[in-house]
C-alpha cells in the first residue's frame, strides 16, 4: 500500500531554517518526481516545488527561490526540503505528493497522484 | 502565477447533481489539457479525483466527472452522497514546470 509519511515540522522563529522530510514506501520512489504542496491554515493549497525522479532538477514557486531547497535520496526513498530564512508567511501544512504515475507503459505526469497526511510549520517570533 | 477562480461555496441535495467551476487563464487552463481535481475533507490530505481534464483513478466513482471550455474546467457531482460534502480543489499545469491550484470550493450536501 502507497504511503508517505511527512515529519520535521515545528514552530520556528522568522529567519531560522527547517527541513522537512517525506519518506515513501509502498511503490516504486525512484521513478517518480515528487513535489512539495502547501496549506496555510484556513486557506487553499499552493504548489511549492518539485524534484525530478533522479533528483537532476528542481522547480520552485517564485515565493520561495533562493530560500527553499527540494532534493531527494533515493536509497533511502526520501524527499526533502530544506526551508532556510522562514517567513510568518510560510505557515502552514507541508504535503509531499507523488508526480503522476505510469501504467502499461504510458505515464501521466501533470497532476498530484497521491498525497502524505502533512506536517506542520509554524513561523512565528 | 495566480490562483485559478473557484466559486466559494456550492450546495445539492442528496441524489442531485452539482457542478463546480475553475476559470484560469490561456497560460493554464486554456493552454493545456492538465487540469486534477482533488477532494480534502476536515483534517485529512486531499485525494486526486479527476486528471487530465477528464481522467478518473481507479477507486473513483463514476459519478465524478470533468471537462474544460476555454479557459474554464468543471467538475460535475451526480447523485450526490453525505460522503462528497469536502473542500474541492482544482489545479493546472501552467508550463515551465510550474503548477497553479484554485482557492476551494466548500460542497455542501443538504
Amino acid at each position: 500500500q502507497m504511503q508517505l509519511v511527512e515529519s520535521g515540522g515545528g514552530v520556528v522563529q522568522p529567519g531560522k531554517s527547517l527541513r522537512l522530510s517525506c519518506a515513501a514506501s509502498g511503490f516504486a520512489f525512484s521513478p517518480y518526481g515528487m513535489h512539495w504542496v502547501r496549506q496555510a491554515p484556513g486557506k487553499g493549497l499552493q504548489w511549492v516545488a518539485l524534484v525530478t525522479s533522479d533528483g537532476s532538477n528542481k522547480y520552485y514557486t517564485e515565493s520561495v527561490k533562493g530560500r527553499f531547497t527540494i532534493s531527494r535520496d533515493n536509497s533511502k526513498n526520501t524527499l526533502y526540503l530544506q526551508m532556510d530564512n522562514l517567513r510568518v508567511e510560510d505557515t502552514a501544512v507541508y504535503y509531499c505528493a507523488k508526480r503522476g504515475f505510469c501504467s502499461n507503459g504510458v505515464c501521466y505526469a501533470y497532476h498530484f497522484d497521491y498525497w502524505g497526511q502533512g506536517t506542520l510549520v509554524i513561523v512565528s517570533s | 502565477q495566480s490562483a485559478l477562480t473557484q466559486p466559494p461555496s456550492a450546495s445539492g441535495s442528496p441524489g442531485q447533481s452539482v457542478t463546480i467551476s475553475c476559470t484560469g487563464t490561456s497560460s493554464d487552463i486554456g493552454g493545456y489539457n492538465y487540469v486534477s481535481w482533488y477532494q480534502q475533507h476536515p483534517g485529512n490530505a486531499p485525494k486526486l479525483m479527476i486528471y487530465d481534464v477528464t481522467k478518473r483513478p481507479s477507486g473513483v466513482p463514476d459519478r465524478f466527472s470533468g471537462s474544460k471550455s476555454g479557459d474554464t474546467a468543471s467538475l460535475t457531482v451526480s447523485g450526490l452522497q453525505a460522503e462528497d460534502e469536502a473542500d474541492y480543489y482544482c489545479s493546472s499545469y501552467a508550463g515551465s514546470s510550474n503548477w497553479v491550484f484554485g482557492g476551494g470550493t466548500k460542497l455542501t450536501v443538504l
